[in-house]
């Protein structure tokens, strides 16, 4: 079964302090996996994606995620937080199936808060 | 590059109506995706369309359909409308598959 969890629904950090945002998934497959970001009354923006190539993904933004398989995690982290990253982050994982299809699952998502 | 477009931007059906939601794809991508995300919710997968057929579906009833024409767009159609069906519905596109989808700013929809 496809399933994502994304741990916390609220995060808050001070500007220019680590961000941490945290994803687990399931999965019957070799995932896809990726992080969108969601800015408020904008449309869905991919972050970065992981797609079985190197399991350190760096994004756009300074974000980067590492693909751990022993954990099943995924999470998206940023060295520096900045005023504009405060949005909604949401992880996702795509399996594909036999005779070509394919499934996406969406995290219920994470709202960060950057304090200045 | 114009991006994905969506039309209409707004809409309120009434129960037990039925709707035909569109989407233009960028030039280039033959996938197009379908999603429903309610308020406070991340967004729910509906459909994906590749060259024309289906090729993944959500846990969705069969009030809703879709399809993809030869250039490529693509309609959502929801049956007897219900009040639940509210939501933003969300259009993304790619050139295949549903590696790095592109979305649209989506079609709010409103059931009373």
């Amino acid at each position: 079964a496809q399933s994502v969890t994304q741990l916390d629904s609220h995060v808050s950090v001070s500007e220019g302090t680590p961000v941490l945002l945290r994803c687990n998934y399931s999965s019957s497959y070799s995932p896809s996996l990726f992080w969108y970001v969601q800015h408020p009354n904008k449309g869905l923006q991919l972050l970065l994606k992981y797609t079985s190539a190197a399991t350190l993904v760096k994004g756009i933004n300074g974000f980067e995620a590492e693909f751990k398989k022993s954990e099943t995690s995924f999470h998206l982290t940023k060295p520096s937080a900045h005023m504009s990253d405060a949005a909604e982050y949401f992880c996702v994982v795509s399996d594909r199936y036999s005779g070509g299809y394919q499934k996406v699952t969406f995290g219920t998502g994470t709202k960060l808060q950057v304090i200045p | 590059d114009a991006g994905v477009t969506q039309s209409p931007t707004h809409l309120i059906k009434t129960r037990g109506q039925h709707v035909t939601l569109r989407c233009s794809p960028i030039s280039g991508h033959k996938s197009v995706s379908w999603y429903q995300q309610v308020l406070g919710q991340g967004p729910q997968f509906i459909f994906q369309y590749y060259e024309k057929e289906e090729r993944g579906r959500g846990n969705f009833p069969d009030r809703f359909s879709a399809r993809q024409f030869p250039n490529y767009s693509s309609e959502l159609n929801v049956n007897a409308l219900l009040l639940g069906d509210s939501a933003l519905y969300l259009c993304a596109s790619s050139r295949t598959g549903v590696h790095e989808q592109y979305f649209g700013p989506g079609t709010r929809l409103t059931v009373t």
